[in-house]
């Protein structure tokens, strides 16, 4: 069956990096464009980044332009969210996700000192 | 910057049926939008009812139906169950490449 797996979250300190990474498996990865959409304590869902299937396009809300950069490689059937100079803003559960079909379960970041 | 706006609350009554629209602060919602729908329980991933106006994902059943209503889109559930209490999300296409959620719809069932 379709399965989207995030892994990478933690705790890390303000300013400093992570890298988010999201299996796919059951459906044909390179025929889907691939989201990030995550959710801080509480509040509701935010879009955060997309790439077209090929890999050629990416799209990012204003709030994460120029500090996270998505990539995928459809070789591995995975999605990538690399996050540099993080903010205590952007604690929360952080999901990858077609839009039209599936979701993962969540990696939670947490970024304090 | 333009927001989508979603009711903050609704309630429905077992078997009954209810209307939860999303809109924009400045102009009006079309296809072209391509609004979409999600259902989140707590402590879960949202899980996609409708996509692209009014198709639903697999697996959703029929009585969640998805259109555009005078200048927003529009999510219908009729036949209203307990388990459909849940938080209920739009996003829309914003042209260019950025997506934008609304502030969800929390929806009780009594």
């Amino acid at each position: 069956q379709v399965q989207l797996v995030e892994s990478g979250g933690g705790v890390v300190q303000p300013g400093r990096s992570l890298r988010l990474s999201c299996a796919a498996s059951g459906f044909t990865f390179s025929d889907y464009a691939m989201h990030w959409v995550r959710q801080a304590p509480g509040k509701g869902l935010e879009w955060v980044a997309v790439i077209s299937n090929d890999g050629s396009n990416k799209y990012y809300a204003d709030s994460v332009k120029g500090r996270f950069t998505i990539s995928r490689d459809n070789s591995k059937n995975t999605l990538y969210l690399q996050m540099n100079s993080l903010r205590a803003e952007d604690t929360a559960v952080y999901y990858c996700a077609t839009l039209i079909r599936d979701w993962g379960q969540g990696t939670l970041v947490t970024v304090s000192s | 910057q333009t927001v989508v706006t979603q009711e903050p609350s609704f309630s429905v009554s077992p078997g009954g049926t209810v209307t939860l629209t999303c809109g924009l602060s400045s102009g009006s919602v079309s296809t072209s939008y391509y609004p979409s729908w999600y259902q989140q329980t707590p402590g879960q991933a949202p899980r996609t009812l409708i996509y692209y106006t009014n198709t639903r994902s697999s697996g959703v059943p029929d009585r969640f139906s998805g259109s555009i209503l005078g200048n927003k889109a529009a999510l219908t559930i009729t036949g209203a169950q307990a388990d459909d209490e849940a938080d209920y999300y739009c996003v829309l296409y914003m042209g260019s490449g950025p997506w934008v959620f609304g502030g969800g719809t929390k929806l009780t069932v009594l």
